[in-house]
Parts: structure tokens; sequence; C-alpha cells
């Protein structure tokens, strides 16, 4: 699977929308990009994912850049319980039987009020 | 419609012991894997089961084991607990098909001493 790079942290005003980069330069055509959080100590909970159409649910937003090297995931009124990791994954569609899941160190949001 | 539940959630083991965690996926899913958590290594896959049949497993030594019954429901165990086993052991359930997406439990945090 293709490494992502995300920020470490980041800051958001609450009620602000947050906009959380992800670079996946080496991401191949068989590749979605998955996003998770995790609040501190509960287990990871799935966002959103695509693979180069931009994807809406009712948590929040993905946009694909049109040559699929890098995404941002936008959460469109952050509040103080969105603050938690932030991971950005990409898995290759041959493998999503496959749950060898791992999550690099992601970004940590922290909502402020 | 319930989570994925983990039992016990916490758990203080001395060296030497050995330890089963158990899981109950959400109702309908069939593909229930196993992930360790630690601050250094971050998260790591350590099994999946499908079906009462283990499909993948991580790079783990032959303590580390697991099992899924009919219901779906899954255990896993580990043998001569020692001190590096410390970590929060997630359980994740999915449907299965071309979705890939993960719904992971709280977790059952083992402190080995």
């Amino acid at each position: 699977d293709a490494k992502t790079t995300q920020p470490p942290s980041m800051d958001c005003a609450e009620g602000r929308a947050a906009n959380l980069p992800c670079n996946h330069s080496t991401i191949s055509g068989n590749e979605y990009v998955y996003w998770y959080r995790q609040i501190h100590s509960q287990g990871p909970q799935y966002i959103i994912h695509g693979l180069k159409n931009n994807e809406t649910n009712e948590m929040a937003s993905l946009i694909i850049t049109e040559d699929r090297k890098s995404s941002t995931l936008i959460l469109p009124h952050a509040t103080l319980r969105d603050t938690a990791v932030y991971y950005c994954i990409v898995r290759a569609l041959r493998l999503l039987n496959d749950y060898k899941l791992s999550f690099g160190a992601g970004t940590t949001v922290t909502v402020r009020a | 419609k319930a989570g994925v539940t983990q039992t016990p959630r916490y758990l203080i083991k001395t060296r030497g012991q050995q330890v089963t965690l158990s899981c109950s996926p959400i109702s309908g899913h069939r593909s229930v894997s196993w992930y360790q958590q630690t601050p250094g290594q971050g998260l790591q896959f350590l099994f999946e089961y499908f079906s009462e049949t283990q499909r993948n497993k991580g790079n783990f030594p032959g303590r580390f084991s697991g099992r899924q019954f009919s219901n779906s429901r899954s255990e896993m165990n580990v043998s001569t607990l020692e001190l590096g086993d410390s970590a929060l052991y997630l359980c994740a359930s999915s449907p299965g098909g071309d979705t890939g997406e993960l719904f992971f439990g709280e977790g059952s945090r083992l402190t080995v001493l």
C-alpha cells in the first residue's frame, strides 16, 4: 500500500471548517483513500473513503486532487467532540478483503472553543 | 444496531500468564480482525477471521492466536505474556464486500506487570 504524509498537528476553532491535508504521491490507480479518526482511549472510527471522485457523507467531505496525489478531509463545522487523531490511509482494491490495516502517526486535531 | 463489543475493557496480568480477549462483531458481519496499538508502534495488524477461518495473519509470534465461532464472535489469546505485550487490543468487524470499511470496538487495554 502507498505511504501517506500528514501534518502532525493542527488547531481549529469551534464552528469553523477544519481542512486536513494528506499527501499520497505514490498512490496507484487501484488504491482507495480512507480516513479514520481515533478519539482518546476509544477505537478508531471510520469517516469516509474515495477513489477519485469527491465524496460527502454526514460526517465529512473528501476532496481528492485530479492527479490523486493528495487529498483533503473537510469537517464542515468542527465541534469540541471532533478533537481526535485523524488517520489517512490508502489501500489497494485487491486488498479490500485483506485487513492488514496500518495507521501512521496521523494528525492530532484540537478543536478550541 | 449494536456496535462491536469487546471484553474485558481493562485487565492487568503478570509476566508469564496468559490472557483471552473476546469480541462480538456487529450483527451480520462475518469478518473480524484484531489489532495491537501501542504508542511506539502504532496500530499493527494481528489476524483476521472470516466464517471461522483465519484469512490473514500479521507478523506476530505464535504466542498470539485467535479463533472465530460459528456466531462470528471471536477470541484472541496471548500466552506467556511479556512486558511488551502491554497495549490496547482492538477488534474490528466488517460486512465484507468491496468497501473495506471497518468498525472498531472500544478495545481491551492490557497491562502486563
